[in-house]
C-alpha cells in the first residue's frame, strides 16, 4: 500500500483479555518500528526490528508484551492479560533504514487500545 | 524517559503570526528530526536536521540546531489555521539504538 496500515483502529477490550495489532509498513521498508502514546504525551519507544529480528526490544514494559515480524514485512504487537494501564495509541513506522543513522519514520494512524 | 523536552507545552497564536517551538535533549545525537501530528492521527515527519548542521528550511519551516546548549528551534512562519496541531522533536541519539526518542510536544493552536 501507499503507507503504513495499522488494523484495528480501535479496539476495547475487559482487563484480563489477549490482544493482537497488526501492522502492515511501508513496501521495502526494512526497519519497522512500534511507539506507545498516552494522551498529551509523545511517543515511547517499544520495539524496533530490522527484517525479521528484533534488533531492540528495550522498550517493552514488561513480559505481557511481545512483538513478531516473521516475513520480514507485517508485524504484529501482541499483549497478554492486558492491564487498565495498558490503554493508549500504539504507533507502528517504518524506514528504509538506509544508513548509520535514523531517518525519517513514516508513522501509521495507529491502534487505539483501550482497556477496561 | 523522554530525550527531547518541547517548550513551551502548548502555544496560541492567531494567523499570520510566526510560531516558535523550542527543543531540548541531553545526549549527543546524529540528528534531530520534528513531527506534527493532528489530533487522533499519526505523526508526520517535517523535517531532519544532521548534527552537523546549524539551520535548515522547508517552506515556511526554519529549524535550528545548537549542539553545544543541545537544543533545537522550529520557527512557523505566516501561520494558518490548518498548522493547528501538535509538534514534537525526535533524536536520534549516539547511543546505538535505532529508533527516536521523541519529546512530550507543543500543543499549537492557531486562531483564525
Amino acid at each position: 500500500g501507499a503507507g503504513v496500515s495499522q488494523t484495528p483502529s480501535n479496539k476495547v477490550t475487559e482487563k484480563g483479555k489477549y490482544v493482537e495489532l497488526r501492522c502492515d509498513p511501508i513496501s521495502g521498508h526494512t526497519a519497522l518500528y512500534w511507539y506507545r502514546q498516552s494522551l498529551g504525551q509523545g511517543p515511547e519507544f517499544l520495539i524496533y526490528f530490522q527484517g525479521t529480528g528484533a534488533a531492540d526490544d528495550s522498550g517493552l514494559p514488561n513480559d505481557r508484551f511481545f512483538a513478531v515480524r516473521p516475513e520480514g514485512s507485517v508485524s504484529t504487537l501482541k499483549i497478554q492479560r492486558t492491564e487498565r494501564g495498558d490503554s493508549a495509541v500504539y504507533l507502528c513506522a517504518s524506514s528504509l533504514q538506509t544508513g548509520g543513522d535514523t531517518g525519517e519514520l513514516f508513522f501509521g494512524e495507529g491502534s487505539r487500545l483501550t482497556v477496561l | 524517559s523522554q530525550q527531547g523536552e518541547e517548550d513551551p507545552q502548548a502555544l496560541s497564536i492567531q494567523e499570520g503570526e510566526n510560531a516558535t517551538m523550542n527543543c531540548s535533549y541531553k545526549t549527543s545525537i546524529n540528528n534531530l528530526q520534528w513531527y506534527r501530528q493532528n489530533s487522533g492521527r499519526g505523526l508526520v515527519h517535517l523535517i531532519l536536521i544532521r548534527s552537523n548542521e546549524r539551520e535548515k528550511h522547508s517552506g515556511r519551516l526554519r529549524v535550528t540546531l545548537d549542539t553545544s546548549k543541545k537544543s533545537s528551534s522550529l520557527l512557523i512562519t505566516a501561520s494558518r489555521a490548518a498548522d493547528t496541531a501538535s509538534y514534537f522533536c525526535a533524536t536520534d541519539d549516539r547511543t546505538g539504538r535505532r529508533a527516536l526518542t521523541f519529546g512530550s510536544g507543543t500543543r499549537l493552536q492557531v486562531q483564525p
